[in-house]
């Protein structure tokens, strides 16, 4: 479902460690997810997704795992760098005709130099 | 490619007024649109689908005659926020659904800040 957060929860990396950011979602009849990437004052860029037909995809750097026995989602970012500094949002869509997505309440994910 | 533009990239109103924001698909045809509002440290919540050539289906509690969404062609819906108030002070982003292959793909705008004064 929709979800509405008052404020975000924070992710402090070191530079050059692993980040892992989780997402729960609710809909178990979600068939594809997104990784989004918002940086302030600026529209969610696409990452990386994956269907529900999958458990893991790699892209550049960063890899996504689906667990729907558990209804669970996380994006792991290699080695990251300060400019991965943002907000992240996970994003489901439910199929069955309707392509909108509903958003995460985002992870702040904050790098350390 | 796959790039989507907002114009204006802010706008500050005085209460009463309407205000038009634009969004395009710059170097692909959007069959659909979607319109979403963000607060602040907030997530995005979707106000309306735009479909090319009809009616735009607004979520629960989403005012269509508040928010008046057009989709005129392949690449651009406009959404005009009617009367504004403070309230409507806000992130609106929208996103265009892009297809390879099989796979639909949603690309976002940069965002339109709107402020009622």
């Amino acid at each position: 479902g929709e979800s509405v957060g008052l404020h975000l929860p924070t992710l402090s990396v070191q530079e050059g460690d692993n980040s892992i950011i989780n997402c729960a979602y609710s809909n178990s009849a979600s068939d594809y997810f997104i990784w989004y990437k918002q940086e302030s004052g600026k529209g969610p860029q696409f990452i990386i997704d994956i269907r529900s037909n999958m458990d893991k995809r790699q892209g550049q750097r960063v890899t996504v795992l689906l667990n729907k026995t558990v209804k669970h989602l996380s994006l792991q970012i290699a080695a990251t760098q300060p400019g991965d500094s943002a907000v992240y949002f996970c994003a489901e869509n439910i199929g069955t005709g309707r392509r909108a997505l509903t958003f995460g309440s985002g992870t702040r994910l904050q790098v350390q130099p | 490619g796959a790039v989507v533009s907002q114009h204006p990239s802010w706008v500050i109103c005085k209460s009463g007024t309407s205000v038009k924001i634009e969004c395009r698909s710059l170097d692909f045809q959007a069959t659909t649109m979607f319109w979403y509002r963000q607060f602040p440290k907030q997530s995005l919540m979707l106000m309306a689908t735009s479909n090319e050539g009809s009616k735009a289906t607004y979520e629960q509690g989403v005012e269509k005659d508040k928010f008046l969404i057009n989709h005129a062609s392949l690449t651009l819906s406009t959404l005009t926020v009617t009367s504004a108030h403070p309230e409507d002070s806000s992130f609106y982003i929208c996103s265009a659904e892009a297809r390879a292959g099989s796979t639909d793909t949603q690309y976002f705008g940069p965002g339109t800040r709107l402020t009622v004064l």
